[in-house]
């Protein structure tokens, strides 16, 4: 079985500095990993995913994330959040194998940016 | 590009009704999942088809049931609603299914009174 931790309920940065949602995964295989973000009200955005190739992964909007097999994480970062960033970040793992792909979901991370 | 269809966007219904969702999946895309938000939660896995075969079960109630037609669109039936069935209910497609993302839908927003 897999399942992600995510260690912060609750982020809040200032508009213009670096931001940090953390997430810790278990797997007994290679998982994938993603990241998804839900704006309130909205439906559920891709932002990346990493499936074993480059640990480090590019996403949409300025966002990254840094498989780190050895510390079982997969923590997104932007370097300057944008006001528009304010949202719930979902991290979320998927199994290597069987075809049912079924995501499951961290708990969540709610992004709150301040002026 | 074309996204994932669903609808309606919002439904009401009474305890002890029916309702039926439907998913209308990115062109090409083979393989459709759905999954239940409650208010304040994080989306929880129901079911999920592959080629109109399904490929996986999940906390998906008795009450409920699914499908997934030859056009790959997919439709979710809700009988006997309870009020703790109010939620967002998400249909998701990918392309394959082995370590595929999926690409949600903007969800239908059930609430049961």
């Amino acid at each position: 079985a897999q399942s992600v931790t995510q260690l912060d309920s609750h982020v809040s940065v200032s508009e213009g500095t670096p931001v940090l949602l953390r997430c810790n995964y278990s797997s007994s295989y290679s998982p994938s990993l993603f990241w998804y973000v839900q704006h309130p009200n909205k439906g559920l955005q891709l932002l990346l995913k990493y499936t074993s190739a480059a640990t480090l992964v590019k996403g949409i909007n300025g966002f990254e994330a840094e498989f780190k097999k050895s510390e079982t994480s997969f923590h997104l970062t932007k370097p300057s959040a944008h006001m528009s960033d304010a949202a719930e970040y979902f991290c979320v793992v998927s199994p290597y194998t069987g075809t049912a792909s079924k995501l499951t979901f961290g708990t969540g991370t709610r992004l709150q940016v301040t002026l | 590009a074309a996204g994932v269809i669903q609808s309606p966007r919002h439904l009401i219904k009474e305890k002890r009704e029916t309702a039926t969702l439907k998913c209308y999946p990115i062109p090409r895309h083979d393989t459709v999942y759905w999954y239940q938000q409650g208010p304040g939660q994080d989306p929880q896995f129901l079911i999920s088809f592959y080629e109109k075969m399904q490929s996986d079960k999940g906390s998906i109630p008795d009450r409920f049931s699914a499908q997934q037609f030859s056009d790959y669109h997919s439709e979710l039936n809700m009988s006997s609603l309870e009020l703790g069935d109010s939620a967002l209910y998400f249909c998701a497609s990918s392309f394959g299914t082995q370590r595929r993302e999926q690409y949600f839908g903007p969800g239908t927003r059930l609430t049961v009174t």
